[in-house]
């Protein structure tokens, strides 16, 4: 399995919803990110973890919560979100050496809040 | 910190001609350089990559890249572009930093190819 798999691929909410993005890889990557890519903008890294502990925040507001249960798996969890965060929600994992492999990046989960 | 610079922010090639896509970086030491495609909706496909060794890259769908390090480029070429290649090009450097690899990307080219 040589994928990044990221479900849903699109979700709508309301701002005073609870959702969350799941991503999960089974390429024994302990590294994984979350970006987030607005329209005609490059992906912006929001969070890092490496073996599973959050090693990197870019100040990203708490309505967004990330967790990692385990290594293969990835969430992001979503509260009163606002209509300016929706966007394309990008999943990455890389191996231990990026050399081998470089990042692999999922499909991305499409979302809208109204 | 490291930075990318893609000057070109849309292309427009005829099916069959040759492509150029410019990127240069700004990084201390020797970077980690990648090339990654998107088409709409879609995420991040990587086309190619160089971390040391032959300055020539071969990537898959045909692409090119080479590394040349007096002008701090790393331009992806590809000598006969097909329609289906038209989609968002991303050129990203990489470095160690807090704790962790990190990727930056350029702002991207966007590649529009005439039937």
């Amino acid at each position: 399995d040589t994928e990044v798999t990221q479900t849903p691929k699109h979700l709508v909410m309301g701002m005073t919803n609870k959702k969350s993005l799941k991503c999960e890889q089974h390429m024994g990557h302990r590294a994984m990110y979350w970006y987030k890519q607005k329209a005609k903008k490059p992906p912006e890294l929001m969070f890092v973890y490496s073996y599973e502990k959050l090693s990197i925040n870019e100040s990203v507001p708490s309505r967004f919560s990330p967790e990692c249960p385990n290594s293969s798996l990835l969430n992001l969890h979503l509260h009163a979100l606002q209509p300016e965060d929706s966007a394309l929600y990008l999943c990455a994992s890389r191996p231990d050496r990026v050399s081998l492999y470089g990042y692999t990046f999922g499909s991305g989960t499409r979302l809208t809040v109204v | 910190a490291q930075s990318v610079t893609q000057p070109d922010i849309h292309i427009t090639v005829s099916e069959g001609a040759s492509l150029e896509l410019r990127c240069n970086y700004s990084y201390g030491a020797t970077p980690y350089l990648f090339w990654y495609v998107q088409s709409p909706g879609q995420g991040l496909q990587l086309l190619l990559k160089y971390f040391s060794g032959d300055t020539l890259v071969q990537g898959i769908k045909g692409f090119e890249a080479e590394f040349k390090r007096s002008q701090s480029s790393f331009n992806l070429r590809k000598p006969s572009v097909h329609w289906s290649d038209a989609a968002e090009y991303f050129c990203a450097v990489g470095e160690m930093g807090a704790g962790s690899y990190q990727l930056t990307f350029g702002k991207g080219t966007k590649l529009s190819v005439i039937p």
